[in-house]
């Protein structure tokens, strides 16, 4: 079946502009998950959600950045008032809802900001 | 606090000699682990996991991993290295069944399999 899927592939945007980055989950994963990859940081956590329970927003790195879930599925990633810093390729992965399962990434979003 | 270690920055192996890419992992309870692998411009690829049970766990494209709990560590090997095995391999822990969802992964090993 299909797998998870991120739009756009590539991004590249001014400072200071706004950006959504957009994830579209395996279907009947109940779990989602963002990502961020970046060369200083290494592979960072960023929000997971589950189900309709209340997101961990614990690895969100700024107020800057906020992510919301809509009917379940899709979910969108914003990013407001891009620094250079932001600059990474930025990662969802999902999976079914129990503690064991495997989490399955897309192929990502580079952003760059300029 | 979770954390995992990878000692490696890269691992340089002859084609047809065997792999082992290291990893430790730090943290409460009992651990879930993964490896994934990773090539240049895609996502992450599963590899395979510990959640628990047999301590030797096979995985996809001939990887296999040994879960041992007294050295916490989850070493990643293959008996016979393939060139196609060049990528960016990751380890992942997260805390067991009531622990963060979310993985904390090391820092990644890129691994150089020479003709």
């Amino acid at each position: 079946g299909a797998g998870v899927s991120q739009s756009p592939s590539n991004k590249v945007t001014e400072k200071g502009k706004d950006v959504e980055l957009r994830c579209d989950p395996i279907s009947g994963h109940t779990a989602l998950y963002w990502y961020r990859q970046s060369l200083g940081q290494g592979l960072e956590f960023l929000i997971y959600f589950q189900g309709n329970s209340a997101p961990d927003k614990s690895g969100l790195p700024s107020d800057r950045f906020s992510a919301e879930r809509t009917g379940g599925s899709v979910s969108t990633l914003t990013i407001q008032r891009t620094q250079q810093e932001d600059s990474a390729v930025y990662l969802c992965a999902s999976s079914l809802g129990q503690a064991q399962e495997t989490q399955y990434f897309g192929p990502g979003t580079r952003l760059l900001v300029l | 606090a979770q954390s995992v270690a990878q000692p490696e920055d890269q691992v340089n192996v002859a084609e047809g000699n065997p792999l082992t890419v290291k990893c430790t992992y730090s943290v409460s309870g009992n651990p879930y682990l993964f490896w994934y692998v990773q090539y240049p411009n895609r996502g992450l690829q599963f590899l395979l996991k510990y959640i628990t049970g047999d301590n030797l766990v096979k995985g996809s494209y001939g990887f296999e991993a040994e879960f041992n709990k007294s050295q916490t560590s989850f070493h990643l090997k293959k008996p016979s290295a393939l060139v196609s095995d060049s990528a960016l391999y990751f380890c992942a822990v997260r805390g067991g069944h009531t622990g963060r969802r979310a993985l904390t992964f090391g820092s990644g090993t890129r691994l150089q399999v020479q003709p």
